[in-house]
């Protein structure tokens, strides 16, 4: 079973607004990753937030971390066509070593 | 620089066919390697990963295995495919972070 949950599935925006995607998961984490994947590619490493952080930020990326309620946000702002792809975001646990679990991801599509 | 390099990039077989798979990792050494296989529109399923040569660990039975016969290269592999092995793989690797690397991946269709 996949620990994390994106939400929404999908996301359909105007260029320029920004984009809000949420993670939820269910075990204690080391940290939290987000991902970004291009159709048909190989997945990006965006971000990591550690299990001790709430906030991190890079570029127009925004995450959050809520440990507490075990969510985390990725807020891409004033979004653009080129970041029409999907998300997901990755958790790392305390006692499993480098290994990542992924959520089912984020559909966004930015229109022009 | 690392690159990590994977093909084919994509792959038609029929039921019953092998199957092997490669992923090559430069610029670096001693690697933790993943495969992992992503179903349409879902998100990644990991299947195996290794911490060094020979070392392959499972997280779900299937009709796969996996080798690492050197240091920067993973295998995956299949003596005879069937219609649900159908998927996009993907070989990631790590080293001494948690942050993944991702290779451009191979699309497998099994008919």
């Amino acid at each position: 079973s996949q620990q994390g949950e994106e939400d929404p599935q999908a996301l359909s925006i105007q260029e320029g607004e920004n984009a809000t995607m949420n993670c939820s998961y269910k075990t204690s984490i080391n940290n939290l990753q987000w991902y970004r994947q291009n159709s048909g590619r190989g997945l990006v490493h965006l971000i990591l937030i550690r299990s001790n952080e709430r906030e991190k930020h890079s570029g127009r990326l925004r995450v959050t971390l809520d440990t507490s309620k075990k969510s985390s946000s990725l807020l891409i702002t004033a979004s653009r066509a080129a970041d029409t792809a999907s998300y997901f975001c990755a958790t790392a646990g305390n006692n499993a070593g480098n290994m990542l679990t992924f959520g089912g991801g984020t559909r966004l599509m930015v229109k022009p | 620089s690392q690159t990590i390099h994977q093909w084919p990039a994509t792959l038609v077989q029929p039921v019953g066919s092998p199957l092997s798979l490669e992923c090559t990792v430069e610029g670096t050494s001693n690697p933790n390697l993943y495969w992992y296989r992503q179903a349409a529109g879902r998100g990644l399923q990991l299947l195996f990963y290794s911490v060094g040569i020979g070392q392959i660990s499972s997280e779900v039975p299937q009709n796969l295995s996996a080798s690492r016969p050197q240091d920067r290269q993973f295998i995956l592999s299949s003596k005879k495919l069937l219609l649900s092995d159908s998927g996009f793989y993907l070989c990631a690797w790590d080293r001494y972070s948690y942050e993944q690397y991702f290779g451009p991946g191979t699309r497998l269709t099994v008919t």
